[in-house]
């Protein structure tokens, strides 16, 4: 079974622009939730999707949106990008909205 | 707010020996509380704890759930080198709060 897998890898930006990333969750899983992770912050939650419904949103400027297509792939889109933006940003997808969650390599994003 | 707080931050022992993780947690609507273990990139699913006082076990590893005094503990036995990582807990409340991780350097 083939795991979480995001792309890109790797991208890096220059302020004010806007990036998406995408992520492709476990065959049959149909949450999908987005974290950012940076050394000072740790990994903090972005939102959550299940069903092509965002069912949970952290605490994260609108800039920072997603979403969930029918065949539970997600994407989360970044406007406006700023130097702060730069992260790790992990994905995840589990069976149900609760329980174990399968992470993804990330996108590791800098922002220039 | 929910919050989640792990300790140590960092911890450096020898091959051999044991150490004890801390979690603490104050969230609302708990549900479940979960041990990852992120050597590079994609933490890796490690235990999920819902119910308090029974101990969940693989191999040297080990955690527990305690809802009253809301805590857990991640307990590594016979410590390894491959076992140097950072352990993050996460509580699934209103939403995934994690932990900022301790980070364990194991040396040979």
């Amino acid at each position: 079974k083939a795991g979480v897998t995001q792309t890109p890898r790797y991208l890096i930006k220059t302020r004010g622009q806007q990036v998406t990333l995408s992520c492709s969750p476990i065959s049959g899983h149909r949450s999908v939730s987005w974290y950012q992770q940076t050394p000072g912050q740790g990994l903090q939650f972005l939102f959550e999707y299940f069903s092509e419904t965002q069912r949970n949103k952290g605490n994260f400027p609108g800039r920072f949106s997603g979403r969930q297509f029918s065949n539970s792939r997600s994407e989360m889109n970044v406007s406006t990008l700023e130097l702060g933006d730069s992260a790790l940003y992990l994905c995840a997808s589990s069976l149900e909205r609760t329980g174990r969650a399968f992470f993804g390599q990330g996108t590791r994003l800098t922002v220039v | 707010e929910d919050k989640v707080v792990q300790s140590p931050l960092s911890l450096v022992v020898h091959e051999g020996d044991t150490v004890t993780l801390n979690c603490s947690y104050e969230v609302t609507n708990f549900r479940s509380l979960l041990w990852y273990k992120q050597e590079k990139k994609a933490p890796t699913f490690l235990f999920m704890l819902t119910s308090s006082g029974i101990e969940k076990k693989s191999g040297r590893l080990s955690s527990i759930l305690d809802k009253k005094e809301l805590f857990s503990i991640l307990n590594i036995t016979a410590t390894q080198t491959g076992d140097s990582a950072v352990y993050l807990c996460a509580v699934d409340a209103n939403d995934m709060r994690f932990g900022a991780g301790t980070r364990l350097t194991v040396k040979p």
